[in-house]
């Protein structure tokens, strides 16, 4: 596709249930971003990869929260045992390089999904 | 902790007038970068500063990097109801190899025509 594609856009889950978040970053993006945004804020870092690594998962709140990136492309934000406070709106975003440090590197987000938990 | 402070964190001013946002923090980064986001909408990338002292200029708009990359300012001239937005600083930590992109708590502009 164009852009980033997050699904699904809404998301309403019990508390308790597992949730799992898709993120389909632009054909041939190398960086991937996983970020949560409360409205009006700015967007809080969660983890990110470069191809299939995960390279930083230290913005993740706990160990139910866990992402994979298998072969390089799209990504699964995973959310288990949901409880009220997670919910928000996640976004992802790609990047063509791997060093968004880079000059011209910008990252490309997604509408992102609204996490409901309820 | 916030490593990327902006201020002001709202901003309400009447069409025709400029304003500045700043952006700051006590970590050097090897970039910073601003965007403007629209409700309901992803975060869009106005400009990237690499340089420090680096000054960027996008019509109305005017970008800074400040001369230890710790902060940055982004400055509107003669702002429009066009230009109402969540305005968010971003910064690349550590060396460019490391790709992790850091955003501040955002500026909430409205413009009044």
């Amino acid at each position: 596709g164009a852009g980033v594609s997050q699904s699904p856009r809404y998301k309403v889950t019990k508390r308790g249930q597992d949730v799992a978040l898709r993120c389909d970053p632009i054909s041939g993006h190398v960086s991937l971003y996983w970020y949560r945004q409360a409205l009006g804020q700015g967007p809080e870092f969660l983890t990110y990869f470069n191809y299939e690594a995960q390279q930083d998962k230290s913005g993740l709140p706990n160990d139910r929260f866990s992402a994979e990136r298998p072969e390089g492309s799209i990504s699964t934000l995973t959310i288990q045992r949901t409880e009220q406070r997670d919910s928000a709106m996640y976004r992802c975003a790609s990047s063509p390089l791997d060093s968004i440090g880079s000059m011209n590197t910008e990252a490309f987000f997604g509408q992102g999904t609204r996490l409901t938990v309820v | 902790t916030q490593l990327l402070e902006q201020s002001p964190q709202f901003l309400s001013i009447q069409e025709g007038e400029n304003l500045t946002v700043y952006c700051n923090s006590s970590s050097v980064f090897s970039s910073l970068q601003w965007y403007r986001q629209e409700p309901g909408e992803g975060p869009v990338l106005l400009v990237t500063v690499v340089t420090g002292g680096e000054v960027k200029k996008l019509k109305r708009l005017t970008f800074q990097f400040g001369d230890a990359r710790k902060d940055s300012s982004l400055h509107i001239t003669a702002a429009q109801p066009g230009d109402t937005g969540l305005y968010l600083c971003a910064g690349a930590q550590g060396s460019s190899n490391t790709g992790k992109l850091i955003f501040g708590q955002g500026t909430t502009l409205q413009v009044k025509p």
